[in-house]
């Protein structure tokens, strides 16, 4: 089957815009995890969703940042007023159910670039 | 809080040689999960083994075996007789069991170049 598909692949954007990054992941699966993966740095969590909400945004770094999953399938993570610093590849991960025994199959995550 | 270190950056060997990617971490929980990802130029990870807290043997997979030592807090990857396509990032990770949200804490990885 389809792995987690990411769209798109690159984003340039200039700083103050806003940009929106969509994820879809593996069919049935119902946890989702969005991560941001900055240069020469392993991926840090941003956001988990269980089904339609958001049952961890501990890791979103302000509130420029912001997440949805409306049907409980397709993400689409939004940030306002982008930053230079907002530089990195964002990965996409999902699980079957979120509990221990599950893993996470990331996807090949949207590199965004803010000039 | 949980933390993983990788202190090896980087790390360059002969192809056929074989090579240990180190893993230390810190975590209160005493029931945890542990995982090793392969990022290859490509940039996709791609899960190579996850390991809970409660099951200290060793694992191997063919050229590729697991050393966890809850006494030295550590999850090191072995692989065996390197290939060219080995060459990748190697990235350690961590989750505690927190009721279904399985974050995932990575370490900065390792950088593994197989010369031919």
């Amino acid at each position: 089957g389809a792995g987690v598909s990411q769209t798109p692949s690159n984003k340039v954007t200039e700083k103050g815009k806003y940009v929106e990054l969509r994820c879809d992941p593996i069919s049935g699966h119902t946890a989702l995890y969005w991560y941001r993966q900055s240069l020469g740095q392993g991926p840090e969590f941003l956001i988990y969703f269980q089904g339609t909400g958001a049952a961890d945004d501990s890791g979103l770094p302000n509130d420029r940042f912001f997440a949805v999953r409306p049907e409980g399938s397709v993400s689409t993570l939004k940030i306002q007023r982008t930053e230079r610093g907002d530089s990195a590849v964002y990965l996409c991960a999902s699980s079957a159910g979120g509990g221990p025994t599950d893993t996470q199959y990331f996807g090949p995550g949207t590199r965004l670039t803010v000039l | 809080a949980q933390k993983v270190t990788q202190a090896q950056t980087e790390i360059s060997v002969v192809e056929k040689e074989d090579v240990t990617l180190d893993c230390v971490y810190e975590t209160r929980d005493t029931t945890y999960y542990l995982f090793w990802y392969k990022q290859p130029p490509s940039g996709e990870l791609v899960f190579l083994i996850r390991r809970n807290s409660f099951d200290e043997q060793n694992e191997i997979s063919g050229r590729y075996s697991w050393n966890f030592q809850k006494s030295t807090s550590s999850f090191n990857f072995t692989i065996t007789a390197s290939q060219v396509v080995d060459s990748a990032v190697y990235f350690c990770a961590l989750s505690e069991d927190n009721f279904g949200n399985e974050k995932l804490t990575f370490g900065t990885g390792t950088r593994l170049t197989i010369i031919p």
